[in-house]
């Protein structure tokens, strides 16, 4: 079956650490993106990727960072310096141009 | 960056009522695009539809595009309780990556 894997499901920080939320897919899809959910806000994007190795930053990048070593994995690592983390954060991925499919999303709360 | 903007925010509606949400942009678009969101879970796509389509239907599903006034319209015919969830729609520019408005939340009572 082909998807988009999120893992955890839930997930704590303490103040001052780093996290990393996990986006796996099996679609093929060149392109994945990280998106942030607040209540009343919609999604807003935090990086996208469009091909292994290139990242861009999406509107709220500051406080996060990405990697895309391989075209499966689009990995967000929620730094410290980012201040209100508490959010619902979803992954997802397209063929270009085409619509996205989206994971279930991590819920981060801090400690 | 340009957001599509839903109306109403919110919905509540009787089961077999007919649903109608509205969708507004700022500038030209390439397609636009109509997501579901069930509580606490990932997006799903609905329908998309391009700058040179008016209408498209899915099930019970019609989505209308009127670029002259940058709006579109979904509606769900004969709603049920399971609709009940949120409703996005996206715009894409041209760049390939679609901007998100703030939804539309239904309630379907049974």
């Amino acid at each position: 079956d082909g998807g988009i894997t999120q893992s955890p499901k839930y997930l704590f920080r303490k103040e001052g650490q780093n996290v990393t939320l996990s986006c796996e897919q099996n679609l093929n899809h060149d392109a994945m993106y990280w998106y942030r959910q607040d209540p009343g806000q919609g999604l807003r994007l935090i990086y996208y990727s469009q091909i292994v190795n290139d990242f861009q930053k999406g509107d709220i990048a500051e406080g996060y960072s990405v990697s895309r070593e391989k075209k499966e994995s689009f990995p967000l690592t929620v730094t410290s310096a980012q201040k209100n983390p508490t959010a619902f954060y979803l992954c997802a991925s397209s063929i270009r141009g085409q619509p996205q499919h989206f994971g279930d999303g991590t819920r981060l709360s801090i400690l | 960056s340009q957001q599509g903007e839903e109306d109403p925010q919110a919905l509540s509606i009787q089961e077999g009522e007919n649903a109608t949400m509205n969708c507004s942009y700022k500038t030209s678009i390439n397609n636009l695009q109509w997501y579901r969101q069930n509580s606490g879970r990932g997006l799903v796509h609905l329908i998309l539809i391009r700058s040179n389509e008016r209408e498209k239907h899915s099930g019970r599903l019609r989505v209308t595009l009127d670029t002259s006034k940058k709006s579109s319209s979904l509606l769900i015919t004969a709603s049920r309780a399971a609709d009940t969830a949120s409703y996005f729609c996206a715009t894409d520019e041209g760049s390939y990556i679609p901007t998100f408005g703030r939804g539309t939340s239904l309630i379907v009572h049974p």
